[in-house]
């Protein structure tokens, strides 16, 4: 069955560094998203992409955060200056099109910020 | 006020019980209604998705909506231990592609054999 890919599966950052998360979305998906889960926590929506565009921002993805979709499989969250709060679960997801479609879930980055 | 609220648990059953797990909801313009299961380290997995209210099954799930009171639930009839992980409904404003889910904290469930 197809699945969304995430890669590294545990990043470790000094607070104030750039961090690229990596995601490949299931083949025919034209939507891609990115969430969050701070430990103890809900899973947080922060954005989503379609057409190479920002379809939906929540008020956590600010000028720190950016998305990419580098090329034609995969699909990337850069966080530019990393604050130990940035600390959390980060899970990519993708969906396809026609009427509404589920989300799928990879199995998520965990980020630590030292 | 929270928006998507859910019992953290946890939820302790024995082998063949019947589950019954449940999310309210505050803003009425939810309009798709999901749960998935979250195995320890793994990412949500989408167990079903339903729009009106009303029941949905698929094998030994069914999901329910009852709009007029912002109640969803899912039950898991002859629940096994591989059923152990934590549950999370989720819902959408939107009837399209490309809109937010918004979550429940989750309900952790323990099927003990």
């Amino acid at each position: 069955e197809p699945e969304v890919t995430q890669t590294p599966s545990h990043q470790v950052t000094q607070m104030g560094q750039e961090v690229i998360l990596r995601c490949v979305p299931i083949s025919n998906h034209l939507y891609f998203y990115w969430y969050r889960q701070i430990l103890g926590q809900k899973v947080e929506f922060l954005v989503s992409f379609y057409n190479n565009e920002i379809s939906e921002k929540s008020e956590i993805f600010d000028d720190q955060f950016s998305v990419e979709r580098p090329d034609g499989s995969n699909f990337t969250l850069k966080i530019r200056s990393t604050k130990l709060e940035d600390s959390a679960m980060y899970f990519c997801a993708s969906s396809g099109h026609g009427g509404y479609q589920p989300q799928h879930f990879g199995d998520g980055t965990r980020l630590s910020i030292l | 006020q929270k928006e998507v609220e859910q019992d953290p648990g946890p939820l302790s059953v024995p082998e063949g019980a019947i589950v019954s797990l449940n999310c309210t909801y505050s803003n009425s313009a939810f309009q798709y209604f999901m749960w998935y299961r979250q195995y320890s380290r793994k990412g949500p997995e989408l167990l079903m998705y339903t729009y009106s209210s009303g029941n949905k099954e698929d094998g030994r799930f069914t999901a329910q909506v009852d709009k007029s009171s912002k109640y969803i639930s899912l039950f898991i009839r002859d629940s096994q231990p591989s059923d152990s992980a934590t549950y999370l409904c989720a819902m959408s404003l939107k009837n399209q592609a490309g809109t937010a889910l918004i979550f429940g904290k989750g309900t952790t469930l323990s099927v003990s054999s």
